[in-house]
This record gives C-alpha cells, sequence and structure tokens, in this order.
C-alpha cells in the first residue's frame, strides 16, 4: 500500500489530454514539493516535474503538474503514443523521514 | 548529459548479502548527492537510501524497510555509488536503480538522473 495515491490506470486517444491525481497528507505532500517521473518498463526512468509545476531541460511542455493543498495532479496534453508508460508522484514524507512514492499510474494511448 | 550504470545484481539466497555498485560519468560526482531506488516485480518505485555528497557532510538516511540492513557509500575518487545489502529477504526482490538525488535548502528533492537498473532475486 502507498503513501500516495494515484489511479492503477487510465485510457485516452492521441491528441486528447489526461490527468493523473496523486494524493497525500500534510505530512507529506501538504508540506514538501512533488515531482513527477516517467517509467517506460525496462528503461530508465526520467524526472518529468519537480518543484510541484517545473520542467527539467528537455521535457516538452505538453507536461504540466499543479498541487493544491495535499494532492498534486500530472497533465499530460496532446496525447501521443510515446507517452504510454508507468508515471509516479514522489515527495518526501517529514513523518516517516522518508521518500515516498505513488503506486505508479498506467497511461495507455488507444 | 550524465550517466549512471548499475552492476552487481544477480540470485542470492535469504540471509546472503549482495553489494550493488553505480559508475557515475558526465557530471560533478563530487558534489552530489546520490540515491537507491528499487522497484519490485509489477509493484511501485520504493525508495531504499540517500547519501549526500561529502561538502555537505555525507550522512546517509533510509527507508524505514531497510533501516539497519543496507548501506549506502560513495567512492568519489572513482565516481562510484555503493549500496551493500545483508540479510536480504524475499521481498527485497526488485530492480535496483542508481539515481541522482537533487535536495535544495528550501526542501525540494527530487530523482534527477536515473540508471537502466539491476536485477535482484531474492529466492532460496
Amino acid at each position: 500500500q502507498s503513501v500516495l495515491t494515484q489511479p492503477p490506470s487510465l485510457s485516452a486517444a492521441p491528441g486528447q489530454m489526461v490527468t493523473i491525481s496523486c494524493s497525500g497528507s500534510s505530512s507529506n505532500i501538504g508540506s514538501s514539493y512533488v515531482s513527477w517521473y516517467q517509467h517506460v518498463p525496462r528503461t530508465a526512468p526520467r524526472l518529468l516535474i519537480y518543484e510541484n509545476n517545473r520542467r527539467p531541460s528537455g521535457i516538452p511542455d505538453r507536461f504540466s503538474g499543479s498541487k493544491s493543498a495535499t494532492s498534486a495532479t500530472l497533465a499530460i496534453t496532446g496525447l501521443q503514443t510515446g507517452d504510454e508508460a508507468d508515471y509516479y508522484c514522489g515527495t518526501w514524507d517529514s513523518s516517516l523521514s522518508s521518500v515516498v512514492f505513488g503506486g505508479g499510474t498506467k497511461v495507455t494511448v488507444l | 548529459e550524465g550517466q549512471l550504470v548499475e552492476s552487481g545484481g544477480g540470485l542470492v539466497k535469504p540471509g546472503g548479502s549482495l553489494r550493488l555498485s553505480c559508475v557515475a560519468s558526465g557530471f560533478a560526482f563530487n558534489n552530489a548527492w546520490m540515491s537507491w531506488v528499487r522497484q519490485a516485480p509489477g509493484k511501485g518505485m520504493e525508495w531504499v537510501g540517500r547519501i549526500r555528497s561529502k561538502p555537505d557532510g555525507g550522512a546517509t538516511d533510509y527507508a524505514p524497510p531497510v533501516k539497519g540492513r543496507v548501506t549506502v557509500s560513495r567512492d568519489d575518487s572513482k565516481n562510484i555509488l555503493y549500496l551493500q545489502m545483508n540479510g536480504l529477504k524475499t521481498e527485497d526482490t526488485a530492480v535496483y536503480y542508481c539515481t541522482r538525488y537533487s535536495s535544495t535548502w528550501y526542501g525540494s528533492d527530487s530523482f534527477d538522473m536515473w540508471g537502466q537498473g539491476t536485477m535482484v532475486t531474492v529466492s532460496s
């Protein structure tokens, strides 16, 4: 059971938008920055979003992040077949003194 | 752009030990905080532990499930990160990823570089 809660799977057609939610508590999302990661199985995961809504260089602006209170959201617009992957949110949990992740959301492009 | 390459994974019996290595290149390893993250088969990501850079004190922190059984260390002269795992359990079976850990003074933590991972299987 992951500390952060994400929907297990989402799907959408090419060109559409998908939003992935990440729900936590006051000891993690409520008091820390959230980051998001994309993982295509059998490849190296990559950082998509850090500090809630900032993109590293090279990440397209089709990916955006936001945070409100104890929840965070990753939005992917203009969905492409190459976006099929597992997506994870992560943050620091002050009660556990540990980085925590969501359980991951598998995005399928129909 | 930098690169992280893990090695050392394999099959080990419950109660056994294993040391993973991660060779870093393309960035100032000695100034970087580093970390290990694992993913059990069919499961999500799980943080294992981190080590600060020596200029920042070099201290380590560990996730509760592994604390006391694993040790993260580094050799800055060789640009290598290590994960020593003792008393291995079947639930430690996972792909172990070496990551560069970005931490700021204002509390932002993220993993901004990842390796391809090395598989550790704990089974009798």
